[in-house]
């Protein structure tokens, strides 16, 4: 069974930080993962998707990456501003049409 | 575009009373989701369509829960009878599937219909 992890829950940062944030899955056997960025009382926005042929997205400030050998993808944050402050999610999608999440770092970016 | 739409966008009802949530996706997707998001729970997927064709629905949590695809530009998500555990966000999302029902585009949500069960 996949299974999503986040890590930090929760990050404070001070505005102008660089930052990673962290996501892990324990079946290497998916076919893409997105990011996605929810404010509070809102929908979720897609950030980046990155396909399971590639190793990294980019746009903007953010650029994501994925190895899927190790389970891994993080979220780089270049700068971060303190209308980046939001949950963001990964979520792996599966053969089949299934996308998992994890449970999201909650991000405060402090003027 | 105007994305996906979802209605209503707040809910309160009674236990015991037929909850309906309505979805459009965004035109021309072929894939659509229904999740729910808790604080407890985070998002759990309930079920998703490709093609108008439920694929898999092992998240709907109970015999209560019932979701429907009548065509490609709507969805409906039924809670029949309600109670207070399914107080949660729903959401719907879209995205343009491969016709095999793989994943292949982003995924995008619409702004959720908050349900209060009293």
């Amino acid at each position: 069974k996949q299974e999503v992890t986040q890590i930090p829950a929760a990050l404070s940062v001070p505005e102008g930080e660089n930052l990673v944030l962290n996501c892990s899955f324990t079946d290497s056997a998916i076919y893409n993962l997105q990011w996605f960025r929810q404010d509070p009382g809102k929908g979720l926005t897609s950030l980046l998707l990155i396909q399971s042929s590639q190793r990294e997205q980019t746009s903007g400030r953010l650029n994501a990456s994925l190895d899927k050998s190790s389970g891994r993808s993080t979220l780089y944050i270049a700068a971060s501003q303190p209308g980046d402050s939001a949950t963001y999610l990964c979520a792996v999608g599966l053969v089949g049409g299934k996308l998992i999440f994890g449970q999201g770092t909650e991000l405060s970016v402090k003027p | 575009d105007a994305g996906v739409i979802q209605s209503p966008r707040h809910e309160v009802t009674e236990m015991g009373q037929e909850v309906t949530l309505r979805c459009k996706p965004i035109s021309g997707h072929n894939s659509l989701f229904w999740y729910r998001q808790t604080m407890m729970r985070g998002l759990e997927l309930l079920i998703y369509f490709n093609n108008n064709v439920p694929i898999d629905d092992s998240g709907m949590p109970e015999d209560r829960f019932s979701a429907k695809m009548p065509n490609a530009s709507f969805s409906t998500l039924k809670i029949q009878p309600s109670e207070p555990r399914d107080s949660a966000v729903y959401f719907c999302a879209s995205s343009l599937g491969a016709r095999t029902g793989g994943l292949t585009g982003e995924l995008f949500f619409g702004e959720g219909s908050r349900l209060t069960v009293l």
